[in-house]
């Protein structure tokens, strides 16, 4: 098994552009979560999803969008880059909520929004 | 008031020492989880636990449910082990969403 994938690894953006970052994972888990980290911060979650066709908002979801069409992906759109979204983020994924089996994280995408 | 709290933030050793990191929260749980972040890296899982004590090479987790606090050892460090250090707890039953703690930075100098 691969795991969680994510794509890009790195990525800049000007002011006002738009991107989609992706994330798949092979494991058949329901639930996935897109959370930030900035320097030196803890883990802020975005927007999560407990099956294909159910997302959610998390803690900072303004600027951001999601969809969950199937169980394996999981993008995160950006529709207007803006600077306080320079970030890592982190997709994650596990096999159900509460579920005795590891939190699996992707390798996290680094945006730099100028 | 956080669900989770770490302590220490910051903990420097001497290759070789026996650390301890803490972690206690505050919200009823079925599992807690500690995760290892490298320098510029991505999120490992080292343990899931709901009970007891993990041992997975020199590195030891202990939960006790009743007082809502976890423990990290490593043992025998080793300037690898330098990583940021991460306790994660289930918001709900449902586990919909993770309360992290805000980490642990651990540096092991030679």
């Amino acid at each position: 098994n691969a795991g969680v994938t994510q794509t890009p690894k790195f990525r800049i953006l000007k002011i006002g552009q738009s991107m989609t970052l992706q994330c798949t994972q092979d494991m058949n888990h329901n639930y996935m979560y897109w959370y930030r980290q900035d320097p030196g911060m803890g883990l802020k979650l975005i927007y999560y999803s407990v099956g294909a066709g159910i997302t959610d908002k998390g803690e900072v979801p303004n600027g951001y969008n999601v969809s969950r069409s199937t169980t394996e992906d999981f993008p995160l759109r950006l529709e207007l880059a803006a600077p306080s979204q320079t970030s890592v983020y982190f997709c994650a994924s596990i096999a159900r909520g509460g579920s005795n089996s590891p939190l699996h994280f992707g390798n996290g995408t680094r945006l730099t929004v100028t | 008031k956080n669900e989770v709290e770490q302590s220490p933030q910051n903990l420097t050793a001497q290759e070789g020492e026996f650390i301890t990191i803490n972690c206690s929260y505050s919200v009823g749980i079925s599992a807690l989880h500690w995760l290892q972040q490298h320098p510029g890296g991505g999120i490992v899982s080292l343990f899931m636990l709901s009970s007891g004590k993990k041992k997975h090479g020199r590195l030891i987790a202990t939960i006790n449910i009743q007082e809502k606090h976890s423990s990290l050892h490593i043992t025998a460090s080793h300037p690898r082990d330098s990583a940021v250090y991460i306790c994660a707890v289930p918001g709900s039953n449902t586990g919909n969403q993770f309360y992290f703690g805000t980490g642990t930075s651990l540096t092991v100098i030679p």
